[in-house]
């Protein structure tokens, strides 16, 4: 299977926890991004890397959020100290240079 | 501000009753306008990207327009399985801006 590939699909945690999502990109990709939807909106930007490299973060990432993308393959999100605000669906996808998005199937995170 | 606007927020069809769902957007320096199908739980599916005013593109029984400040997705005779949220997003800068989506429900 060549898509994008996300785990866990879902997770729940108590607030105050911290959480770790891993996200596999389709190989021959060169961008990836991480977005976060919550129930009835569309997808909202959290951070963009070309290759290993971070290039951008959205202004609504808290602190708490970090991002890495080691050697340019996989990338994982973590979030420390999760408040109930984190929960949501996590979603990562990947794109050759400015083409589509393709998305994975998303992790979905409860913070109880 | 660079915005996408999605319109209706949700439409529920007979199955075969033709409609048409809109995209608006005014992003700076446009790179295509692009439509997703999301189905619950899962992530966003890739339909269509659209890059100049006039341009159409169809899959099955959807046809893609764009506009210089709109696009359309028109859905001809949908089927139950056409049953989703569809999305339309724009490029600028390093993002995507997403709308928040049409919730299409088709009735058999």
């Amino acid at each position: 299977d060549t898509g994008v590939s996300q785990n866990p699909r879902h997770k729940i945690t108590k607030r105050g926890q911290n959480v770790t999502f891993r996200c596999d990109p389709i190989s021959e990709h060169n961008r990836l991004y991480w977005y976060r939807q919550t129930l009835g909106q569309g997808p909202e930007f959290l951070t963009y890397f070309q290759n290993e490299a971070q290039l951008e973060k959205s202004r609504l990432l808290s602190d708490r959020f970090s991002a890495e993308r080691p050697k340019g393959s996989f990338s994982t999100l973590e979030i420390q100290r999760t408040e109930q605000g984190d929960s949501a669906m996590y979603l990562c996808a990947s794109s050759f240079d400015t083409g589509e998005l393709f998305f994975g199937e998303g992790s979905r995170l409860t913070v109880l | 501000e660079d915005q996408v606007t999605q319109s209706p927020e949700a439409l529920r069809l007979q199955e075969g009753e033709s409609s048409s769902l809109n995209c608006s957007y005014t992003v700076s320096g446009l790179r295509g306008l692009f439509w997703y199908r999301q189905d619950p739980g899962k992530g966003p599916e890739f339909l269509f990207t659209l890059y100049s005013a006039g341009e159409e593109k169809e899959k099955e029984r959807l046809k893609a327009t764009l506009t210089k400040k709109e696009s359309f997705l028109h859905i001809t005779a949908p089927k139950p399985e056409d049953s989703a949220t569809y999305l339309c997003a724009a490029p600028t800068g390093n993002q995507f801006y997403f709308g928040t989506g049409t919730s299409l429900t088709v009735i058999p």
